[in-house]
């Protein structure tokens, strides 16, 4: 059971790239969410997915886009990447009747936008 | 909206002293409540969490919370802290349609040898 993975662990890209964050789970889950992590702000919710092709805006939704294709699979992509987006990206997965609601972390990606 | 607020942002203790860590959060039914630690470079190990029943929780690493709704509060606490237990630690509720979690700015938790 590898938990939740995320690809890559670290990325740099230049203002206007875009690129795609890879989470995969390997527990069944039926929630996935991704959040980003910046310096004294905590970690907040970019989008989030329910079930298998749905997904949802979170606190901070602009100038990402997320795919769920399939059930194990959460993709986070930037079309067009600015400086701002430079930060830590954590993926997480929910099991729906899960007792107490808790949520399973990926490793982070590490993402710096020159 | 629901929030949580952390007003630590820096703790300093010393090995073996107590800690405590303060965490209050805004929501208007009872919350799912959790305690997430993070060390350096790392992801997030959820320490605790809350979500009915006895009000003082017992997590992982000798850590425990107690959660108080008068005072809408969920403190986080250990009799001794240990070297090792220096790290970000993060207050989080979760509430509303997908169980989002909203997390605190973070308590960095220096241990003093």
């Amino acid at each position: 059971n590898a938990g939740v993975t995320q690809t890559p662990k670290f990325r740099v890209l230049k203002t206007g790239q875009s690129m795609t964050l890879l989470c995969a789970q390997d527990m069944n889950h039926e929630y996935m969410y991704w959040y980003r992590q910046d310096p004294g702000m905590g970690l907040r919710l970019i989008h989030y997915s329910v079930g298998e092709g749905t997904t949802a805006k979170g606190e901070v939704p602009d100038g990402y886009n997320v795919s769920r294709l399939k059930k194990q699979n959460f993709l986070l992509g930037l079309e067009s990447a600015a400086p701002s987006q430079t930060s830590v990206y954590f993926c997480a997965s929910k099991l729906l009747l899960a007792q107490g609601n808790e949520q399973f972390f990926g490793p982070g990606t590490r993402l710096t936008v020159l | 909206a629901q929030s949580v607020t952390q007003p630590d942002i820096h703790i300093t203790v010393s090995e073996g002293a107590s800690l405590e860590l303060r965490c209050n959060y805004s929501y208007g039914a009872t919350p799912y409540l959790f305690w997430y630690v993070q060390s350096p470079g790392q992801g997030l190990q959820l320490l605790l969490k809350y979500f009915s029943g006895d009000t003082l929780v017992q997590g992982i690493k000798g850590f425990e919370a107690e959660f108080k709704r008068s005072q809408s509060s969920f403190n986080l606490r250990k009799p001794s802290v240990h070297w090792s237990d220096a790290a970000e630690y993060f207050c989080a509720v979760s509430t509303g349609g997908g169980n989002k979690l909203t997390f605190g700015t973070g308590t960095q938790l220096k241990v003093e040898l």
